[in-house]
This record gives C-alpha cells, sequence and structure tokens, in this order.
C-alpha cells in the first residue's frame, strides 16, 4: 500500500536555526507532492507543491522543497525560521494519473520554535 | 483560492445518535471529499463526495456509516451514524481546484461520550 513517512513527529528550534523536514513516499509511478501547514487554531493551508519540472520547488513563507525521485523523498526546508512558523507540517502525496484531490498523507510533524 | 466553511465547528453527542456535518465551499471546486484526523493521527480520506450520485468510499468506510451526499456543485454533507466514542475525531471538507490544490475546511470536532 501507499504510504507517506515523516520521520521527524516533534522538531523543537530556535529561531533563526535552519529546518529541515523528511518526507519519503512508496509509490512508484508519477507523483504530485505537498506540503500543508496547520498553525494553531487554524485550518491546513498549502506552503508549496509539486506537479512536475523543476525539483526545487518554493512556497509561501520561505519555505521550499527539493523532490529527490531516486531517494523518493520530498523535504522541506527553511533557511531561518521564525517563532511564527510554530505549526504542524504535513506532507502529502497523490498518484500523477489520478484527481490530486485524494491525498496521502504522512503522520505530521510538530514544529515548536522558541523564541 | 477557495473558501471552505464547515458546521457545527464542533459537537459533543451521545453514543448511538448520528450528527450531521455540512460544506459548502463558495466557489466552483473540481471535487469535493472528506477526510478524518483522528487524536494525534494524520488525515485520511474517507470518501469522495460526487455530485449527483454516491459517493466513492476509501477502503475502510462504508456508506451506512458514513452516508455522503453532494446535490450540487459547491455542497455536500457527510453523516456520522449510530456514533460511538472512536469515531471521535476532526472531520475535514476539502475542495480541488483546477490547479491541484486542495484547499481545506477548519474541519469539524466530533466528541462522542
Amino acid at each position: 500500500a501507499q504510504s507517506v513517512s515523516q520521520h521527524n513527529h516533534h522538531v523543537i528550534l530556535s529561531e533563526a536555526a535552519s529546518l529541515e523536514l523528511g518526507c519519503n513516499y512508496s509509490y512508484g509511478g508519477t507523483v504530485n507532492l505537498f506540503w500543508y501547514v496547520q498553525y494553531p487554531g487554524q485550518h491546513l493551508q498549502l506552503l508549496l507543491k509539486y506537479f512536475s519540472g523543476d525539483p526545487l520547488v518554493k512556497g509561501i513563507k520561505g519555505f521550499e522543497a527539493e523532490f529527490i525521485k531516486s531517494k523518493f523523498s520530498f523535504n522541506l526546508r527553511k533557511p531561518s525560521v521564525q517563532w511564527s512558523d510554530t505549526a504542524e507540517y504535513f506532507c502529502a502525496v497523490s498518484h500523477g494519473s489520478s484527481n490530486t484531490g485524494k491525498l496521502i498523507f504522512g503522520q505530521g510533524t510538530t514544529l515548536q520554535v522558541k523564541p | 483560492s477557495a473558501v471552505i466553511s464547515q458546521k457545527p465547528s464542533r459537537d459533543i453527542c451521545q453514543r448511538g445518535t448520528s450528527l450531521t456535518i455540512q460544506c459548502q465551499v463558495d466557489s466552483q471546486v473540481t471535487m469535493m471529499f472528506w477526510y478524518r484526523q483522528q487524536p494525534g493521527q494524520s488525515l485520511t480520506l474517507i470518501a469522495t463526495a460526487n455530485q449527483g450520485s454516491e459517493a466513492t468510499y476509501e477502503s475502510g468506510f462504508v456508506i451506512d456509516k458514513f452516508p455522503i451526499s453532494r446535490p450540487n456543485l459547491t455542497f455536500s454533507t457527510l453523516t456520522v451514524s449510530n456514533m460511538s466514542p472512536e469515531d471521535s475525531s476532526i472531520y475535514l471538507c476539502s475542495g480541488s481546484a483546477n490547479t491541484g490544490e486542495l484547499f481545506f475546511g477548519e474541519g469539524s470536532r466530533l466528541t462522542v461520550l
């Protein structure tokens, strides 16, 4: 069965530290890849997405992610985190040939940024 | 971007009862979906809500337990039937746009006693 793994369940960083959240998926075909963020008390929002083209995608709020097909990975990065980045982050995958609303989510990573 | 409204935002229900969650989007989306987020877990797709026809359910979810309607493009309901404490979850409505982006409602937090 297809699955998405997020290696870090809970990450604590100080402001200005660099962030990398791991995401691996198990599916051999064409995929669409997403990172969603859920700030405390708010709904899920799209950070960035990859469908095709440049494997390095840039999203909102200074986030970026790199699709490495050979590693089945789509890690999320930010060079310098802020206190306001405290949130839960979800990696998600859909099959490239199917409707992209049918997503498989990772278990999520809780990021806590200390001021 | 699409705005998705759900109600109720939260409810506390008794075992054996049923609750219907409503979802309204403010623009035409290509598809609508219902997800569940159980405590401490990730989101799991329950079903795809099809306009004017029966929903398409994922493995482990059945129509008798989670009947879904979608009478038009911008409205859908999910009913959680004959509830038990194991049904305590956040239920999220979502809609996909032509861009492939999936938008989410704020979720309906259900607690079953």
